[in-house]
């Protein structure tokens, strides 16, 4: 099983900060098959990124995937009230599909 | 718009059984892979199985493998998860999620979730 640890397990930021996620997998994820998901507390996640760095529809350009191979980062270049929630990684290039253990990004 | 609507969900003693459901319109759901994820309370997300279209592959993950079984009718535009002897350890928030892809599959639009307790 492919096993992701995501770092830092919380991250405390301002509005208006520049913010970066880790994603670190155990073995290479084929054909970037990663994504990243957001989920604010009582809600579903929502997917933002796939591909490692393809935003999904309607997800705003200050949300940015990038890496590859083992090492993924999620940016968000300029902090939303409305972006303080948990980031979640996936790898979908293996099964089983396994999430990392979450990103909580909390103010400052 | 895509809408996934899960029901079924509720208190059950371990070893017992349910069923959970996934309503799904505004999409062709013949067309799609269909996956269940779970949360336990305070917890992180875990894959639980997925169901390609046409129903011909199913995958689960290790620790369901042999008790939760997943199964759909496209004509019904539904999604199921049956479990049978249940554990407490699962006890969450089951999502319902469509995949984009045939199996190797990331979610693009989630149900709300719905909850199962198992607890004697």
């Amino acid at each position: 099983d492919i096993v992701l640890t995501q770092s830092p397990g919380t991250l405390s930021l301002s509005p208006g900060e520049r913010a970066s996620l880790s994603c670190r997998a155990s073995l290479n994820i084929n054909d970037n098959y990663l994504a990243w998901y957001q989920q604010k507390p009582g809600q579903a996640p929502r997917l933002l990124i796939y591909g490692a760095s393809n935003r999904a529809t309607g997800i705003p350009d200050r949300f940015s995937g990038s890496g590859s191979g083992t090492d993924f980062t999620l940016t968000i270049s300029r902090l939303e009230p409305e972006d303080f929630a948990l980031y979640y990684c996936q790898q979908y290039s293996s099964s089983p599909l396994t999430f990392g253990g979450g990103t909580k990004v909390d103010i400052k | 718009e895509v809408q996934l609507e899960e029901s079924g969900g509720g208190l059950v003693k371990p070893g017992g059984s349910l069923r959970v459901s996934c309503a799904a319109s505004g999409f062709t759901f013949s067309d799609y892979t269909m996956s269940w994820v779970r949360q336990a309370p305070g917890k992180g997300l875990e894959w639980v199985a997925l169901i390609t279209n046409n129903g011909n592959f199913k995958f689960y993950a290790q620790s369901v493998r042999g008790r939760f079984t997943i199964s759909r009718d496209n004509a019904k535009t539904s999604l199921y998860l049956q479990m049978d002897n249940l554990r407490v350890e699962d006890s969450a928030v089951y999502y319902c999620a469509r995949g984009e892809g045939i199996l190797r599959v990331f979610n693009d639009y989630w149900g709300q979730g719905i909850l199962v307790t198992v607890s004697s």
